[in-house]
């Protein structure tokens, strides 16, 4: 079964709101926790990870939260663009396991 | 400039027939992946391979194989190519030994079509 599940398939947010999305996993094994921004016939490229020895990591305006024992963790922007408009991937575990994606529209 | 390149960019095929999809890096990195994505299903991983002749099957090994001759390619094989074969076939590659998880750098996709 999948080992990693985005729920919300797609988001939409003002510009300058906060985007949230989330992702649950089952194997609570995993240590590695990461999210991939993809454009429409681009490849995944790495936004930002965490390592579960951290229940948060922020970088500009990303925030990562892991909630180990609710095996949840989530992606939060700030000050949402029109630029973030895209497909975010959650991925975890050593083999990095990808959920199937939610896409993230912010309107102007 | 770090890079993952695959080719080709796009390709056609009638089923049955054999295809082959290549990537290369030039990061000498360790770690190398092959994934497919099917609307709705995300990235599922087919193989893996942590060094030149160290293969291993990913989520969704069935009906493919990989070769990995030199450290810097990994191709993708299909040997007799199904209609539910069709999809976004991305190459990634690792620095390190693929055993912890760390950044991975993705090629740009080639989208195969099985007639």
């Amino acid at each position: 079964g999948q080992q990693v599940k985005q729920s919300s398939p797609s988001l939409t947010v003002q510009e300058g709101g906060i985007s949230i999305l989330n992702c649950d996993y089952e194997n609570d094994m995993f240590d590695y926790f990461a999210w991939y921004k993809k454009y429409p016939d681009n490849s995944p490229t790495l936004l930002i990870s965490v390592r579960s020895n951290v229940d948060k990591r922020e970088d500009g305006r990303l925030t990562v939260f892991l909630n180990k024992s609710g095996k949840h963790f989530s992606l939060h922007i700030t000050a949402s663009q029109p630029e973030d408009t895209a497909v975010y991937l959650c991925a975890a575990g050593s083999k990095l396991s990808f959920g199937k994606g939610a896409k993230l529209t912010v309107s102007p | 400039d770090m890079k993952v390149t695959q080719m080709p960019r796009y390709l056609i095929k009638r089923m049955g027939e054999n295809v082959l999809l290549e990537c290369g890096q030039d990061m000498s990195h360790e770690t190398m992946y092959w994934y497919r994505q099917d609307p709705g299903l995300g990235l599922q991983l087919i193989y893996i391979s942590y060094d030149v002749d160290s293969n291993s099957e990913g989520d969704i090994p069935k009906g493919y194989r990989v070769s990995r001759k030199k450290r810097e390619h990994f191709s993708l094989i299909l040997d007799s190519a199904k209609t539910n074969q069709t999809s976004v076939y991305f190459c990634a590659s690792s620095l390190g030994q693929g055993k912890s998880a760390e950044t991975l750098y993705f090629g740009s996709g080639t989208r195969l079509t099985v007639l």
